[in-house]
C-alpha cells in the first residue's frame, strides 16, 4: 500500500525559480527521505530527515517535517534545467524490523524545468 | 565506484519462461532488496534480505523467488512469467552498520522486462 503521496503530480517552472513538492503520509515514521530519478535511471538518495528534526538543509535542498501533520515539503532553489526529474518520498515506518527497512514510496512529482 | 550493479538491463520474455534477474553490491552493505516500479506509481517492495542467510516477503512477492547468495549479491527469479509482471525492476542495498535504522538506500539503474 502507498504510504506517502506527492503533491503536485507534475510541476512545471522555469529555470531558476524555486520548485516546492509535498508528501503527506497516513503511519507514525522513524523517518522521511527524499529521493530523485531521472528518466531511465535508478533513485539516487537526496536527504533524510528523522521523525524529530523539523528541518533539514544539504545544498539547493530544504527539508520540512511536520509530523502532527504527517506532512513533509521538499524546497529546491533556484533550479536548474538539470533538477528536471521525478522526486520520491518515502518513508519508514514505525515498527520496522531490526535490520532491515522497508521503504514505503509514493507515485512521485514529475519536475520540469524550463531553460 | 560501481555500487549497486544490475544484469540484464533489458530483457524480452515469452509468457510461461523462466527468468534471473541478478544483483550485486559492492558497498558492504547488510540489506538488499527487489522492487519494482510501474508507470504511475512508486516503487513497491517485492523482497528483501536483512542480511547474508535471510530473505522475507515484501508487499508484492507473489510470482517471485529470491536467493541471497552471499553478502554482495541477491538475485530476483521469475518461475512461469506473466504479462502482469512487465515491469522495471529495481535492486537497492543499505546498511553499513547493522540493524542502524536512519540509513539510505543505494539503486541500480534497473532492468526493463517485457513479458509477451
Amino acid at each position: 500500500s502507498q504510504q506517502g503521496e506527492e503533491d503536485p503530480q507534475a510541476l512545471s517552472i522555469q529555470e531558476g525559480e524555486n520548485a516546492t513538492m509535498n508528501c503527506s503520509y497516513k503511519t507514525s515514521i522513524n523517518n522521511l527521505q527524499w529521493y530523485r530519478q531521472n528518466s531511465g535511471r535508478g533513485l539516487v538518495h537526496l536527504i533524510l530527515i528523522r521523525s524529530n528534526e523539523r528541518e533539514k538543509h544539504s545544498g539547493r535542498l530544504r527539508v520540512t517535517l511536520d509530523t502532527s501533520k504527517k506532512s513533509s515539503s521538499l524546497l529546491i532553489t533556484a533550479s536548474r534545467a538539470a533538477d528536471t526529474a521525478s522526486y520520491f518520498c518515502a518513508t519508514v515506518p514505525v515498527g520496522s524490523g531490526a535490520g532491515s527497512y522497508q521503504l514505503t514510496f509514493g507515485k512521485g512529482t514529475k519536475l520540469s524545468v524550463i531553460p | 565506484n560501481a555500487g549497486v550493479t544490475q544484469t540484464p538491463k533489458f530483457q524480452v520474455l515469452k509468457t510461461g519462461q523462466s527468468m534471473t534477474l541478478q544483483c550485486a553490491q559492492d558497498m558492504n552493505h547488510n540489506s538488499m532488496y527487489w522492487y519494482r516500479q510501474d508507470p504511475g506509481m512508486g516503487l513497491r517492495l517485492i523482497y528483501y534480505s536483512a542480511s547474508e542467510g535471510t530473505t522475507d516477503k515484501g508487499e508484492v512477492p507473489n510470482g517471485y523467488n529470491v536467493s541471497r547468495l552471499n553478502k554482495r549479491e541477491f538475485s530476483l527469479r521469475l518461475e512461469s512469467a506473466a504479462p502482469s509482471q512487465t515491469s522495471v525492476y529495481f535492486c537497492a542495498s543499505s546498511g553499513k552498520e547493522f540493524a542502524v535504522i536512519n540509513q539510505p538506500q543505494h539503486f541500480g539503474d534497473g532492468t526493463r522486462l517485457s513479458i509477451l
